[in-house]
């Protein structure tokens, strides 16, 4: 079936740092793809999404592209602040009824 | 705002009790879901439901069953409460469509002694 891997955690980063989280995905067809982002004591909420190969979606300087020939939607964000310190979520998007499968989540400690 | 509403934070209950996790969205979506978090493990769907009176199983559905009698509310239940149930349970709701945002309640720590 459908799956999502992304990289384990957690990963600690300096103010101002370079991230990159890794996602790959095994599905059939053509789903859409998602990063949610869960902070501290809530839910989760939606990063950026992305429905159809080569697209990039971006928000809060965070982006990631789909890409249908690696099978991967990496996060990338230049810069983190001390305020990204979460637990980030790559899920797919089966058809149908909007039913998404999540990877594992990574959690991002940043440090001034 | 959407809002997705848990009605309880913070839930102790015994082993072998009869559990009710509820959930009320006031954005009059179609999907509603009950998923579980767990450390290592990410979310696992447990049951979705696409219409009133309507549900399907998710990926882990043994141990719960739920209940939607009206569009706005998700009911998730746990007929015998076991300590592997011990939990992090995540409602959701979304419109109709894939590619559709799910926006997520805040949760229900669930211990089961």
């Amino acid at each position: 079936g459908d799956s999502v891997t992304q990289m384990e955690g957690p990963v600690t980063l300096s103010e101002e740092a370079f991230l990159t989280i890794n996602c790959t995905y095994t599905a059939t067809g053509y789903p859409s793809l998602f990063w949610y982002v869960q902070y501290p004591g809530e839910g989760l909420q939606l990063l950026l999404k992305a429905t159809k190969a080569d697209d990039k979606g971006s928000n809060k300087g965070f982006e990631a592209t789909y890409r249908k020939e690696t099978t991967s939607f990496h996060l990338e964000k230049g810069s983190v602040q001390v305020s990204d310190s979460a637990v980030y979520f790559c899920a797919l998007s089966e058809r149908g009824y909007n039913k998404l499968i999540f990877g594992a989540g990574t959690r991002l400690a940043v440090h001034p | 705002d959407v809002k997705v509403t848990q009605s309880s934070r913070y839930l102790v209950k015994r082993t072998g009790e009869k559990v009710f996790l509820e959930c009320v969205q006031d954005m009059d979506h179609e999907n509603m879901f009950w998923y579980r978090q767990d450390p290592g493990l990410g979310l696992r769907l447990i049951y979705f439901s696409y219409d009133v009176k309507m549900k399907e199983k998710g990926d882990i559905p043994e141990g719960y069953s739920v209940s939607r009698e009206k569009k706005e509310r998700f009911s998730l239940i746990l007929e015998s409460a076991s300590t592997n149930q011990t939990s992090m349970y995540l409602c959701a709701s979304s419109p109709g469509g894939q590619g559709e945002k799910l926006f997520f309640g805040s949760g229900t720590q669930l211990s089961v002694l």
